[in-house]
């Protein structure tokens, strides 16, 4: 199975900071790789796929990068709404798996 | 708009089965693989079962491999889990999810989940 590792695990930061998360695979996986937050309480919601496409709808503020085994998740200027928790996830193959997920806090 | 809403969860004892449905909605669902993906309590997400959109083909976590069974009524925009022999560790909130493709895609739209808890 593919294993994901995301750092931070906790990440503090204030309204109008540019964050970065990094999520890395245990092989390679191309570009299949996709992002998502999630509030409490609430479903995950698809953000990011192929590691840098924006789903429609999402802000231009997110953005993703990356191929291979490191990819990154940047927010350029962080918004009230975007304090959440972060999961990567790789649909190269089967299991498909996720990270362990970043919580974004307010600093 | 798409819809995805999951039901029949509850408190079963360990040993116990039950079985999860996810009725779809506002998509053709026949033509999109499906997944579930569980969340225990306070953890991270983790991938349980996916089928293909004609139901041609199904893969497992290995959790759960040989415990739960996946299906879908295409007939009926319906997605199912059967879960048999529950253990404490699969108590978690488990959602349906639409794979974006036929099953080789991500995960665009969830559902709000189901609770399981096993629990004598």
């Amino acid at each position: 199975d593919i294993q994901m590792t995301q750092s931070p695990s906790t990440l503090s930061a204030s309204v109008g900071d540019r964050v970065t998360i990094t999520c890395r695979a245990s092989q390679s996986i191309s570009n299949w790789l996709a992002w998502y937050q999630q509030k409490p309480g609430k479903a995950p919601k698809f953000l990011i796929y192929k590691a840098s496409i924006l789903e429609s709808g999402v802000p231009s503020r997110f953005s993703g990068s990356g191929s291979g085994t490191e990819f990154t998740l940047t927010i350029s200027s962080l918004q009230p709404d975007d304090f959440a928790t972060y999961y990567c996830q790789q649909y190269k193959t089967y299991p498909y798996t996720f990270g362990q997920g970043t919580k974004l806090e307010i600093k | 708009q798409v819809q995805l809403v999951e039901s029949g969860g509850g408190v079963v004892q360990p040993g116990r089965s039950l079985r999860l449905s996810c009725a779809a909605s506002g998509f053709t669902f026949s033509a999109y693989g499906m997944h579930w993906v569980r969340q225990a309590p306070g953890k991270g997400l983790e991938w349980v079962a996916v089928m293909w959109y004609d139901g041609s083909i199904r893969y497992y976590a290995d959790s759960v491999q040989g415990r739960f069974t996946i299906s879908r009524d295409n007939s009926d925009n319906t997605l199912y889990l059967q879960m048999n022999s529950l253990r404490a560790e699969d108590t978690a909130l488990y959602y349906c999810a639409r794979d974006s493709t036929i099953a080789a895609g991500p995960l665009d739209y969830w559902g709000q989940g189901t609770l399981v808890t096993v629990s004598s």
